[in-house]
């Protein structure tokens, strides 16, 4: 079964400290694929990030950076220096290859001024 | 252009009266989906066609009935409306056979509220 964790229900931070949203997956696939969407006040979901199965570097997008660790299956999202428009909810999600996304249960970010 | 176009946005209908939601992509995919949010913000599966045959459906109450015309398009029919079908429903896309696994891409979602 595949199954997807985020533990943290909800994270508030003041504006410019870092923060980072924990993610861990179970699957028995030896070919997934993990993402991570966001979803601001206005509702739609945004793409952020795809990473697949074999490739465990690292990656870093302006603030944003994500840390995909097989061996303790997590896949987590630091944001540093964050702003008041980081504030969303934050989705983990899974896929196997050629399946369906499962997601976590969300982050709810808010940043503070 | 949208690529993942759902109407209406928002919808917001009396108990036991019928409604549809509508999805259109654009992208060429061959897979279509909807996703249930709920009021806790949990993301769920409801159903999933590929090439206008069903190939998921999630325990879905049978009042919910997708509609799949072509593989371009994907309604979704409510019938008997109740007050726990108030939610936020996401049409996605993606291509089936999809070796780079690449997520799904999204509509901007449909607002039900029952009342």
């Amino acid at each position: 079964a595949q199954k997807v964790t985020q533990a943290q229900t909800e994270i508030s931070v003041v504006e410019k400290e870092d923060v980072t949203l924990d993610c861990v997956y179970e699957t028995r696939d030896t070919t997934y694929y993990l993402f991570w969407y966001k979803q601001p006040p206005s509702g739609e979901l945004v793409f952020l990030i795809r990473r697949n199965s074999f490739d465990e570097q690292n990656e870093i997008s302006g603030r944003y950076s994500w840390n995909f660790q097989k061996s303790t299956s997590s896949f987590n999202f630091t944001i540093t220096a964050s702003q008041v428009v980081d504030s969303a909810v934050y989705f983990c999600a899974l896929r196997r290859k050629g399946g369906k996304l499962i997601f976590g249960q969300g982050t709810e970010l808010s940043v503070k001024p | 252009d949208t690529a993942v176009s759902q109407t209406p946005k928002y919808l917001v209908t009396q108990m036991g009266n019928d409604k549809s939601i509508k999805c259109e992509q654009n992208l060429g995919h061959d897979t279509m989906y909807w996703y249930k949010q709920d009021s806790k913000k949990f993301l769920k599966i409801m159903f999933s066609y590929n090439n206008k045959e069903l190939i998921i459906n999630e325990t879905v109450p049978n009042r919910f009935s997708p509609k799949s015309p072509d593989k371009a398009h994907l309604n979704l029919h409510i019938n008997s409306l109740e007050l726990g079908d108030s939610a936020v429903y996401f049409c996605a896309s993606s291509q089936a056979q999809d070796l780079a696994g690449h997520g799904y891409t999204f509509g901007s979602g449909t607002r039900l509220t029952v009342v």
